[in-house]
């Protein structure tokens, strides 16, 4: 069964750094692209960050590019997204979902996570 | 202001036939396939059709989705107690290079 579980979520100050982490089971990690996608409190969902199979290739949502970096390990079948800079407005579930392919380019999200919360304030 | 536009709300009674619209642009869902999510508050999104009209394994057939043009649609046919979720269509955006979502419909049985 496919399974992906999300971690890291915690109360920082704005202008702070947090790393969430997500384990995936069930499926070859490698193979596959992951994604980031939000909720913030009232709203829909949101789009962050995606990464390909390999790792070599990311992207962003321009809402978050040059202050969050997405990164895997696929030895410990685990993605990353590194949030630097934090603002009031990433305050937000964030979830993590196993993609449809390998290139994360035009993929759907098949199998997503209970989302781990972010909370931006001082 | 999401990219792509959705009525916050629809309901029906239990059995009735409830549909979703769902709008962009050339960019979006005029070159690329949509997909539809369901999500219960409190718990994981899941996805409910792919590709357009795609339904995953487990998806009952009461549930179907169609595309024309710029636009698409989510119908639930037989509506029951446990469709109460929101629901957000998502396309990748050329322009954008990503996905966009919807802003999401709630839908309420009544």
């Amino acid at each position: 069964e496919v399974q992906v579980v999300e971690s890291g979520g915690d109360l920082v100050r704005p202008g702070g750094s947090l790393r969430l982490s997500c384990e995936a089971t069930g499926f070859t990690f490698n193979g596959y692209a992951m994604t980031w996608v939000r909720q913030a409190p009232g709203k829909g969902l949101e789009w962050v960050s995606g990464i390909s199979g390999s790792g070599d290739t990311t992207y962003y949502a321009d809402s978050v590019k040059g202050r969050f970096t997405v990164s895997r390990d696929n030895s410990k079948n685990t993605l990353y997204l590194q949030m630097n800079s934090l603002r009031a407005e990433d305050t937000a579930f964030y979830y993590c979902a196993k993609c449809s392919s390998g290139f994360f380019y035009y993929d759907y999200f098949h199998s997503w996570g209970q989302g781990t919360l972010v909370t931006v304030s001082s | 202001q999401s990219v792509l536009t959705q009525p916050p709300s629809a309901s029906g009674t239990p059995g009735q036939r409830v549909t979703i619209s769902c709008s962009g642009r050339s960019s979006n869902i005029g070159s690329n396939t949509v997909n539809w999510y369901q999500h219960v508050p409190g718990t994981a999104p899941k996805l409910l059709m792919s590709s357009d009209d795609q339904r995953p394994s487990g998806v009952p057939d009461r549930f179907s989705g169609s595309k024309s043009g710029t636009s698409a649609s989510l119908a639930i046919s037989g509506l029951q107690s446990q469709d109460e979720a929101v629901y957000y269509c998502a396309a990748w955006d050329d322009s954008l290079n990503g996905p966009v979502f919807g802003g999401g419909t709630t839908v309420t049985v009544l």
